[in-house]
This record gives C-alpha cells, structure tokens and sequence, in this order.
C-alpha cells in the first residue's frame, strides 16, 4: 500500500548527540512536511517542502535542519538536542498545493533525549 | 490570530452512546476544517474534512461533522460509540494559500467504558 513511512519509530538519544529522524512516502507526493508534537500537545508544524522549497516555520529553532534529497525522502536533523526536544515527531505528505489536497500522515517517531 | 479551541481535554462515553466533540475556531477567512484521530503511539488519520457547500460533512467510522460559521464551531458527532472509538481527536484549521498549514486544537482524549 501506498503510505507514509518513519523510521525508526522510536529513537533514543544523548542530550548534545546529534540525531537524524527518517521520512520516507510511496505516494510521490510533491509536499513533505515535519510537525513536533510534545506530550499532550496539538502538533506543531517546524518546517515544510514542496519539491526542494524548503520553507521554515519562523519558530522553528535553528537546531532543527531539514533535508530531501529527493521526492520520496526527507530528513530531520536535530544539531543538538536537548531535554525540551523530546517528542513525537511527524511527517506528512501533501499531492499539491491546491488548497483542497489532503495531508497524510505517517505513525510518528517518539524521541527520547537523556 | 488563527486558533484552534477544544474546549474538553478528556472526555468519557460508555459503548453505544452519543458522542459530540467540540471545536471552535478563530479564522478572518473561509476556514478548511479538518478532524484527525490518533490511536496511542500512532500518526494521525483524517475523519473528515469540511472545504465549501454542505456544512453536513460525512467521514469515516461512522463519524460526521457540522460547520456553523455564526458559532466559528465544527462539531464532530457519533451517534453511537464503539469501544475501539478511543483515542486523542483533533480539530485542525487549514490556512490555505498553497501549503495549507494547518493550525491544530490542544486535542480531546476519548475513553470509552464497555
């Protein structure tokens, strides 16, 4: 089936140790995007794609860096993290950009940051 | 601003009763609507989603929505709850204008006594 795919599902790592979250969709959807949702939190979007735009939410923390290198896959990069970085994180995709289009979501990846 | 309000952080149903779920929303535009479900540990699925026309919008499971644009509110219901109905519901408004970001409530959490 056609989805969206996180790996790992869980990720544990040191606080400061830089860590990389994957991203990847069978979909061949044109919009990636990366939401941080903390512990009974509404999620919150960090950064979007469309194509290799690369457009950063004006919050998002200069810590948090993103890649796609190409349509299928996108990249968190977390430079350093720290305890607050805990969360889940989730990506979508999106076909287009007409305002109608749907985002999909995948099963998130839980990070834990000691 | 944009917001997205959920009045009730929890909320409990025994099996076969009536659910309702509310939303309120703060939006200076014609809103997209949007209600996602999420399973413990998991992404986000859609319900239902609410673009133009009918204000009555279907989903899936059995769940519906109503848009009322003098009350800024897009109410799920259900007229009969199932067990597996528990989860975190949220209510999502869609910014438009191409990436259609969405601004998300704080989220209800579902339980459901047999």
């Amino acid at each position: 089936d056609a989805m969206v795919i996180q790996n790992p599902r869980y990720q544990v790592t040191q606080f400061g140790k830089p860590v990389t979250l994957s991203c990847s969709q069978t979909l061949n959807h044109n919009v990636m995007y990366w939401y941080q949702q903390k512990s009974s939190q509404a999620p919150k979007l960090l950064f979007h794609y469309y194509d290799k735009d690369f457009n950063n939410e004006a919050d998002t923390p200069d810590n948090f860096q993103s890649r796609r290198p190409n349509t299928s896959f996108c990249f968190l990069d977390i430079r350093s993290p720290g305890l607050g970085d805990a969360a889940m994180y989730l990506c979508a995709t999106r076909r287009g950009l007409r305002d109608q289009e749907t985002q999909y979501f995948g099963p998130g990846t839980r990070l834990l940051v000691l | 601003a944009q917001s997205v309000t959920q009045p009730d952080i929890h909320i409990t149903v025994s099996e076969g009763a009536s659910l309702e779920l509310r939303c309120n929303y703060s939006y200076g535009a014609t809103p997209y609507l949007f209600w996602y479900v999420q399973s413990p540990g998991q992404g986000l699925q859609l319900l239902l989603k609410y673009f133009s026309g009918d204000t009555l919008v279907q989903g899936i499971k059995g769940f519906e929505a109503e848009f009322k644009r003098s009350q800024s509110s897009f109410n799920l219901r259900k007229p009969s709850v199932h067990w597996s109905d528990a989860a975190e519901y949220f209510c999502a408004v869609g910014l438009g204008g191409g990436y259609n970001k969405l601004i998300f409530g704080a989220g209800t959490r579902l339980a459901v006594h047999p």
